[in-house]
């Protein structure tokens, strides 16, 4: 099964700020790799899929980029709605694994 | 509108089993693969369960292979989930996502609201 390792598994940042979230895949899964966020309470959203094309809706801030087998979840400047825990999954091959998420929380 | 509704969910002794239901609507259901995903209290997301659009092909995680059975009867925009053997691990809010497969893309697009389960004695 191919893992999937997040990091960090916690962040505090500012409104305003620039945030990075790493997801490091056990082997290659070339570009199949999404995104999602999961706000308390509620149904994950997808964000991203493909490593980086964006979900319609989705505001232009949040970014998804690749170096081999470690892709980044970039927002620019994280806004009070973008508190949340943040999960990558890749759908390269079953079973559809999960990282174990990063919450952003309010600094 | 893409709607995905869970249920099903509810409280069930160890050993004993439940069926879980997600009822779609808003697209042609049966074009699309689906999936169950879980969520124990207060972790992360745990993929279940896949089955194609047509219901022929499906795969499980290892943690409920023999014991849970995804389907689907694409007459009535509804997917399945048949849970035997139940554990208190087994314990989670249960999603089912809709999976786009738009060669080279795959993702899940959407989610439905979930359905709680609770093995406890």
């Amino acid at each position: 099964d191919i893992q999937l390792t997040q990091s960090p598994s916690f962040l505090s940042a500012s409104v305003g700020d620039r945030v990075t979230i790493t997801c490091r895949a056990s082997q290659d899964i070339n570009y199949y790799l999404a995104w999602h966020q999961q706000k308390p309470g509620e149904a994950p959203k997808l964000l991203i899929f493909a490593t980086s094309t964006l979900q319609s809706g989705v505001p232009s801030r949040f970014s998804g980029s690749r170096s081999g087998t470690e892709f980044t979840l970039t927002i620019s400047s994280l806004q009070p709605e973008d508190f949340a825990t943040y999960y990558c999954q890749q759908l390269h091959s079953y079973p559809r694994t999960f990282g174990q998420g990063t919450k952003v929380e309010i600094k | 509108q893409v709607h995905l509704v869970e249920s099903g969910g509810g409280v069930v002794q160890p050993g004993r089993s439940l069926r879980l239901s997600c009822s779609a609507s808003g697209f042609t259901f049966n074009r699309y693969a689906m999936h169950w995903v879980r969520q124990a209290p207060g972790q992360g997301l745990e993929w279940v369960a896949f089955i194609s659009s047509d219901g022929r092909l499906t795969y499980y995680a290892d943690s409920v292979k023999g014991r849970f059975s995804i389907s689907r009867d694409n007459s009535k925009n509804t997917l399945f989930l048949r849970m035997n053997s139940l554990r208190a691990e087994d314990t989670s809010m249960f999603y089912c996502a809709r999976e786009v497969e738009l060669w080279p893309h795959y993702y899940f697009d959407y989610w439905g609201q979930g359905t709680l389960v609770t093995v406890s004695s």
